[in-house]
């Protein structure tokens, strides 16, 4: 069974902190991974995509892979009370298909 | 991207009945899915809607009870079918548009059984 692991949080973090959300996937083969922003009562948006080790940069958002322990993560530098969501990691599951975590809730206060 | 808007957007209905979602997008798209998120709870595939041939599901979702239509390459409609309470969720449509992976969501219909 392919599965996609985040701490559900939530993750507090003050406004203007760095906030840091995890991810792990036991299916080697993987090779396509995403982070997906969900408000409440809202759809899932994709906010970032990773395919190969490394860092990936976009505004305030940096995606980071590393293929060889299986782990991906999202900083999120300057957090703001409008970042406050609950973040979903899905990676690539082979025919087309998504395999998502379970999401972690993040609160930035003021 | 590509807009994707869902009809209807919430419903309530009596258990037993059946209700037809449908997923329009606005442009030519290769994959076309089905999910269900129930509250609180993370996105469940339900399957895939294949263009001119029979869904493709996931284990734990049938044919019977989520019959799925896909005439063509921007339209697809999911059928909940005899439903009960336990089928009260957020029902969302995705779709592939550029890479093979990277989906872009619909608003979503959220159904409530009573």
């Amino acid at each position: 069974q392919k599965e996609v692991e985040q701490n559900s949080g939530p993750l507090s973090v003050p406004e203007g902190a760095i906030a840091s959300l995890n991810c792990t996937y036991s299916d080697r083969v993987s090779q396509s991974f995403f982070w997906y922003r969900q408000y409440s009562g809202k759809s899932p948006e994709l906010i970032m995509s990773i395919y190969s080790n490394g860092d990936k940069e976009d505004g305030r958002f940096t995606a980071q892979l590393n293929k060889a322990s299986q782990y991906v993560s999202l900083l999120i530098r300057d957090s703001q009370p409008s970042d406050s969501a609950t973040y979903l990691c899905a990676v690539s599951g082979g025919y087309n298909k998504l395999i998502f975590g379970a999401g972690t809730r993040l609160a930035v206060h003021p | 991207s590509a807009v994707i808007s869902q009809k209807p957007s919430r419903d309530i209905c009596q258990r037993g009945t059946s209700l037809t979602i449908q997923c329009q997008v606005d442009s030519q798209v290769t994959m076309m899915f089905w999910y269900r998120q129930q509250p609180g709870q993370s996105l469940t595939l339900i399957a895939t809607a294949n263009q001119g041939s029979e869904a493709t599901y996931e284990s734990g979702f049938v044919i019977d009870k989520f019959p799925i239509s896909r005439p063509n390459l921007t339209f697809s409609t999911l059928t909940v079918s005899n439903m009960s309470p336990e089928d009260s969720s957020i029902y969302l449509c995705s779709v592939t548009v550029a890479g093979p992976y990277e989906q872009y969501f619909g608003p979503g219909t959220r159904l409530t059984v009573t």
